[in-house]
């Protein structure tokens, strides 16, 4: 597609319930991030994917969350038995490394809200 | 560990104003350093910086950088009330995650 695409635009449930969001980052593009952005805060960094390889995991706030990248294109997060403080606006950008220099590009977000 | 600290955390001036956001980072093998623009919930980019003294504009919006000092600058003149964001600079490392550090970013509010 024209730009990265992230689904579902928002989602709103039950604290204890699992979810799952998902990014289509633009064709070709090898790394994809992932982003968290609650509410007054900025921007926080989950995970990073190299084709379907996550070399570096270490912005997960805990085993609840897991992600994973298929066929080097489309990824999803997921939040198992969530929990209030999930309440985040969830950003996935993509990026294609030409030259020594990258530029990210950024869905439009997932606005989770547990309740 | 990679840091990017941007300054002020918040801003409000009157339209008209000019302003100046600050950015400072320590990114290891650093490659560039990048300013987004974010008005509701995705960033759009704005600029990238890969050397040091040269500026970049884009209309009423200018940055340069610093690559001795570690810090970024970005200028916006005129100010309108569609400038009302938060604005987020990024260092970009080709080392560990391979990937961009943001800083917390700037709210910054322009007053009719």
């Amino acid at each position: 597609g024209a730009g990265v695409s992230q689904s579902p635009s928002n989602k709103v449930t039950e604290k204890g319930k699992d979810v799952e969001l998902r990014c289509d980052p633009i064709s070709g593009h090898t790394a994809l991030y992932w982003y968290r952005q609650s509410l007054g805060q900025g921007l926080e960094f989950l995970i990073y994917f190299q084709g379907n390889s996550a070399p570096d995991k270490s912005g997960l706030p805990s085993d609840r969350f897991s992600a994973e990248r298929t066929g080097g294109s489309v990824s999803t997060l997921t939040i198992q038995r969530t929990q209030q403080e999930d309440s985040a606006v969830y950003l996935c950008a993509s990026s294609q490394r030409t030259g020594r220099y990258t530029e990210a590009f950024f869905g439009q977000g997932t606005r989770l809200t547990v309740v | 560990e990679d840091k990017v600290v941007q300054s002020p955390l918040s801003l409000v001036v009157h339209e008209g104003d000019t302003v100046t956001l600050n950015c400072s980072y320590e990114v290891t093998n650093f490659r560039s350093l990048l300013w987004y623009k974010q008005e509701k919930k995705a960033p759009t980019f704005l600029f990238m910086l890969t050397s040091s003294g040269i500026e970049k504009k884009s209309g009423r919006l200018s940055s340069i950088l610093d690559k001795k000092e570690l810090f970024s600058i970005l200028n916006i003149t005129a100010t309108q009330t569609g400038d009302s964001a938060i604005y987020l600079c990024a260092g970009d490392s080709g080392g560990g995650a391979d990937g961009l550090t943001f800083g917390k970013g700037t709210h910054l509010i322009i007053q009719p």
